[in-house]
């Protein structure tokens, strides 16, 4: 147990779908993150919250859409995704944006 | 873009051997960390490094913080079957926000 908590652990979805996955961190820090992990790829930041504002956006597509309606809560928004997006999606949070790293157990994507 | 290059990229050990394992970058970094994921987990972190050659040890884990600060390794001594899982390396500039993680090394132990 990380203090970081993701919602669902395991998604499929069809590529007209609309689904979003959650992430609660019970650590009182105040930077968040989304990062994809696909397999035999180095995990690939896609955005940076501190203090609720995006501070980072890693060229990331607008199908993906992230939301942080507070420290403690981030969402990520996924509309009309490809086949190519299933991965491993992790959420973590750190104190602040030049603390180390605490990660989620991550939701599992499938998009078909 | 910044790059790390960690190696090997997988192993297989047997219980009780020690293993190392690195990463190197072109480039300088002020923090590097190693962490570790098992199936179905997040990467948990294992050490974290903030100076150039600081040696740090957690239990049967110890990583040093290369001289350059373009190269970081990790060591387990005495393996054991719960040291099994995908260690990634990551370098950090200005902090968290900027981390860049290697490839991972998959670690394999035959009991």
């Amino acid at each position: 147990e990380t203090g970081v908590t993701q919602t669902p652990r395991h998604l499929v979805m069809g590529m007209t779908n609309k689904k979003s996955l959650k992430c609660e961190q019970h650590l009182g820090h105040n930077a968040m993150y989304w990062y994809k992990q696909s397999a035999k790829k180095p995990l690939e930041l896609m955005f940076v919250y501190n203090f609720k504002e995006q501070t980072e956006n890693n060229s990331v597509p607008s199908r993906f859409s992230p939301e942080c309606p507070n420290s403690s809560h981030l969402f990520l928004h996924l509309h009309t995704l490809q086949p190519e997006d299933s991965a491993l999606y992790l959420c973590a949070s750190s104190r602040t944006e030049n603390e180390k790293l605490f990660f989620g157990s991550g939701t599992q994507l499938s998009v078909l | 873009g910044q790059q790390l290059n960690q190696s090997p990229q997988s192993m297989f050990i047997q219980e009780g051997e020690d293993v190392s394992m690195n990463c190197t970058s072109s480039s300088i970094f002020n923090t590097w960390l190693w962490y570790k994921q098992e199936p179905g987990e997040g990467p948990v972190l294992l050490i974290a490094l903030y100076k150039a050659g600081e040696l740090t040890s957690n239990g049967r884990l110890t990583a040093q913080f290369g001289i350059t600060r373009k190269d970081s390794f990790l060591n387990i001594s005495a393996s054991i079957p719960s040291d099994v899982g995908i260690y990634f390396c990551a370098g950090g500039i200005q902090g968290a926000q900027k981390l860049v993680f290697g490839q991972g090394t998959r670690l394999t132990i035959n009991p």
